[in-house]
């Protein structure tokens, strides 16, 4: 059972243009959501991560927008770049215990200059 | 590079054949997580530990698969008796400092099994 639901599947963005990409989560007890950029053949890196007690967080192009009452939150990448071609990943943790990642089924993105 | 290693990169087996895989943390990292990731699928969660202590395993972990931390430093995953559906990608994660939740993926070990 997949915890965390993400969408779409796949997208293709011109240069420049903005890609957005859509988790949902169902355990409440989930309080630290971060995105992972992961290239072909490499692991997941840390690109952002939010926690529920802010609805925005940004940083450079990337921007995690977070609703906490809808248990959704998103990923926005602005002036997109085809070295941002890439898969995406939301996750969710409960940071008091274990820490465990639940990964969504990610996002391939795809930048066309 | 995050300084977290696995060996070895590929791993082509035939059915029944063990094999094991090594993860290298951060030193200093007490957590390490093992995971799991299908083609076109994001990583699942196997099990993980905090210094030498396997804390949790998933049910994804049958009888066939162990792992081990020996000493809270490096870790081994061996999987026995393979079969064709342990082909995945297998990666390792490692967690720092208390109330630091990012975890540092490794680049993981692809297994095909024939």
């Amino acid at each position: 059972q997949q915890q965390v639901k993400q969408s779409p599947q796949s997208l293709i963005v011109q240069k420049g243009g903005i890609s957005i990409i859509n988790c949902a989560y169902e355990n409440t007890a989930f309080d630290y959501f971060p995105w992972y950029q992961q290239f072909p053949g490499k692991g997941p890196a840390l690109l952002i991560a939010i926690r529920p007690d802010v609805s925005e967080k940004k940083e450079g192009r990337f921007t995690i927008s977070f609703n906490k009452s809808a248990k959704q939150f998103s990923l926005h990448i602005m002036d997109s770049q085809p070295g941002d071609s890439a898969t995406y990943f939301c996750a969710a943790s409960r940071g008091a215990n274990d820490y465990k990642l639940s990964f969504g089924a990610g996002t391939t993105v795809t930048v066309r200059a | 590079d995050t300084g977290v290693s696995q060996n070895p990169r590929h791993k082509i087996t035939k059915r029944g054949q063990n094999v094991t895989f090594r993860c290298d943390p951060i030193s200093e990292h007490n957590r390490l997580y093992w995971y799991r990731q299908t083609l076109g699928q994001g990583p699942e969660f196997l099990t993980y530990f905090q210094n030498e202590a396997q804390l949790e395993k998933s049910r994804l972990l049958s009888d066939r698969f162990s792992a081990e931390r020996p000493k809270g430093s490096f870790s081994t995953l061996e999987i026995q008796r393979t079969e064709q559906g342990d082909s995945a990608m297998y990666l390792c994660a490692t967690r720092g400092l208390a109330g630091d939740n990012e975890q540092f993926f490794g680049p993981g070990t692809r297994l095909t099994v024939l």
